[in-house]
């Protein structure tokens, strides 16, 4: 079984902190995903990373960076945490497919409250 | 950017009787139709997956239905049960990316 570890479950930090979510897969996958979750906004991509030292901007990218050094761990990074970055974050990843018709396989997620 | 609009946004049903979830889309072009359960506190995962060259698909008490010419897919839940009660999304996909949207928050009651 795909398995996709996110590093903390819960994390409180402090507006103005720099922060890290970490995601780890153990499958290989060349693709790894974050999203952010919000009650009525559903779920919203961040950014990706189609493989290792590869990013792409995703919807909502704004406020985030990303960090892609090997192939198994794909980092995010609130530069300057704010109150509006309170959110539920899941880390994805999925085998390379031409036509992206591989399923991609989600973390627990993080809930990440900023004060 | 493809649209998929998912409805209801959420549905009460008792148990044992029948979930029926939709989503609409805009572009034809667009060529796989996944649907995905997420339990609370846990992240989404494929439940089933359909081809527009396939009209139904059937995997236990999950079926997905496509109706290529008015541009729909449905999610139908048989013998529906408390443990089904989940969000369930149809991410759209355009260039490699899935688009989840707010998904249909389903609850089974006894």
């Amino acid at each position: 079984d795909v398995k996709v570890t996110q590093s903390s479950r819960y994390l409180v930090k402090r507006t103005g902190e720099k922060v890290f979510l970490e995601c780890v897969q153990d499958m290989d996958h060349e693709n790894m995903f974050w999203y952010r979750q919000d009650p009525g906004l559903g779920l919203r991509l961040i950014y990706f990373s189609y493989d290792v030292k590869m990013k792409e901007k995703g919807d909502i990218p704004e406020g985030y960076s990303v960090s892609r050094e090997k192939k198994e761990r794909f980092s995010l990074i609130l530069e300057s945490a704010s109150t509006n970055q309170t959110s539920m974050y899941l880390c994805a990843s999925r085998m390379r497919d031409r036509f992206s018709n591989q399923p991609q396989h989600f973390g627990d997620g993080t809930r990440l409250s900023i004060l | 950017q493809q649209q998929v609009k998912q409805s209801p946004q959420s549905l009460i049903v008792q148990k044992g009787g029948i979930s029926i979830i939709n989503c609409a889309y805009e572009n034809t072009a667009f060529d796989y139709f996944p649907w995905y359960q997420q339990f609370p506190g846990k992240g989404p995962a494929l439940l089933i997956a359909i081809r527009p060259d396939v009209s139904e698909k059937k995997e236990g008490r999950f079926t997905i239905s496509f109706n290529k010419s008015a541009k729909q897919f449905s999610l139908h839940i048989m013998d529906s049960q408390p443990g089904d009660s989940a969000t369930y999304f149809c991410p759209s996909r355009a260039a490699s990316k899935l688009t989840f949207g707010t998904g249909t928050r389903l609850q089974v009651t006894l």
